[in-house]
């Protein structure tokens, strides 16, 4: 299957700064990225679409000013989590696939804000 | 009513069982169908996609959808202790891209 890479694979922050996560599609090309974040012992729920050259769409209730996302290049997006708090420590995953359904996982990124 | 249902488990087979996985969804306008595997700690793997009404035969899977009935499964032929993990039934929301994921059936295999 296609390969998604993240990274980093986990960071550990102080509240109050921010933090870049890297999705990549290092096979193909991918117009559109999706990132999802998953707490413990719960589903994945998606944040946001990245479309390649304009916005991202958010997910209701999802703070576009908090959550960056930048997809710059069609093989990169970048999830900036800005003034992070402890309650977003999370598993942040992207998504991607060839054809733009997004069936394809990179391996996450353990987020831990202390 | 949750937009992609699973029953959450634990789901207990024996080694070389047939383990059956259930999943339903609302959104008639979906056509897009995955099941995914995640091991804890671990990001989801694609297992199975099937887009059309029927059985779709991958090795010692095979998933099954029904459309009409808003129920998509998955069963593990010969389960193995290794298929321990939680199983994710994933619909895209109609008309659109996006993957609305169930909470997932935790299957535990016993040897």
């Amino acid at each position: 299957g296609a390969v998604v890479s993240q990274h980093p694979s986990w960071v550990i922050c102080k509240s109050g700064t921010s933090v870049k996560i890297e999705c990549r599609s290092l096979d193909f090309q991918a117009t559109t990225m999706f990132w999802y974040r998953q707490f413990p012992k719960q589903s994945l729920m998606l944040m946001a679409t990245s479309n390649e050259g304009s916005k991202a769409t958010y997910e209701q209730g999802v703070e576009k000013d908090k959550f960056l996302i930048n997809h710059a290049s069609l093989t990169l997006s970048t999830l900036t989590v800005t003034s992070a708090h402890p309650e977003d420590s999370s598993f942040y995953i992207c998504s991607a696939a060839p054809g733009g359904n997004g069936g394809f996982f990179g391996p996450g990124t353990r987020l831990t804000v202390l | 009513q949750k937009e992609v249902e699973q029953n959450s488990g634990p789901l207990s087979v024996p080694e070389g069982a047939i383990a059956s996985l259930n999943c339903t969804y609302s959104d008639r306008g979906s056509q897009s169908f995955f099941w995914y595997r995640q091991y804890s700690g671990k990001s989801p793997e694609l297992i199975m996609s099937i887009y059309s009404n029927g059985d779709k035969e991958d090795g010692r899977f095979t998933a099954q959808l029904n459309k009409a009935s808003q129920y998509v499964s998955l069963l593990i032929r010969d389960s193995q202790p290794s298929d321990s993990a939680t199983y994710l039934c994933a619909v895209n929301k109609g008309g659109t891209d996006k993957l609305i994921f169930g909470t997932g059936t935790r299957l535990q295999v016993f040897p």
